[in-house]
């Protein structure tokens, strides 16, 4: 059972340039979440998607894009990587949104801007 | 807005010593507490959690209290191990945030033999 897969695990970026981050879950959950992780920040949401062909901002939305095409997959865009980007990236996902249920996370894309 | 304080580390111990980590949370309502634990190199994995006032969670000898009077939710193990040196999240969960967390800024505890 794998849960939440997060793809590259690594990954470094020069100014500017651009990605996708992928994260598929396996779980058939409806809510899916990205959050950044920064040091002495805790974890902050940047988008959710509370269903297949939806998407919402969170805390922290700029710069970044996202989209859920498909049930399993949410993926997440940076245009133009700017340093203020680097940070650990956690995928996260839900099965009802239920403010009860615990969030089941990815393991994490370390991301590099230069 | 909805809030979660925790206490700033690091937090050092020898092993077999008591541990707690202290949260205290603001919300409007009454949220579902969690506390997640972060490996070196891993993602976030469920600690312990609670739904309503008074209760209890607890997993692997660690056990937090949810207190509604004074908005607390801080965590203790009673005798720790070089194995749960770690990152602790406390956070919260409010009705109709559609599952999104509030999260603590996180304490790192290293447990030394």
């Amino acid at each position: 059972n794998a849960g939440v897969t997060q793809t590259p695990k690594f990954r470094v970026l020069k100014t500017g340039q651009s990605m996708t981050l992928l994260c598929a879950q396996d779980m058939n959950h409806e809510y899916m979440y990205w959050y950044r992780q920064d040091p002495g920040m805790g974890l902050r949401l940047i988008h959710y998607s509370v269903g297949e062909g939806t998407t919402a901002k969170g805390e922290v939305p700029d710069g970044y894009n996202v989209s859920r095409l498909k049930k399993q997959n949410f993926l997440l865009g940076l245009e133009s990587a700017a340093p203020s980007q680097t940070s650990v990236y956690f995928c996260a996902s839900i099965g009802d949104g239920s403010y009860n249920s615990p969030l089941h996370f990815g393991n994490g894309t370390r991301l590099t801007v230069t | 807005g909805d809030s979660v304080t925790q206490m700033e580390g690091p937090v050092t111990l020898s092993e077999e010593a008591f541990l707690t980590i202290n949260c205290t949370y603001t919300a409007t309502g009454y949220p579902s507490l969690f506390w997640y634990v972060q490996y070196p190199g891993e993602g976030l994995q469920l600690l312990l959690k609670a739904t309503k006032a008074d209760d209890k969670g607890s997993n692997k000898g660690f056990e937090a209290t949810y207190r509604k009077e004074t908005t607390s939710f801080h965590l203790e193990k009673g005798s720790v191990q070089v194995s749960d040196s770690a990152v602790y999240f406390c956070a919260l969960s409010a009705r109709g945030s559609q599952g999104n967390l509030i999260f603590g800024k996180g304490t790192k505890l290293s447990v030394k033999p």
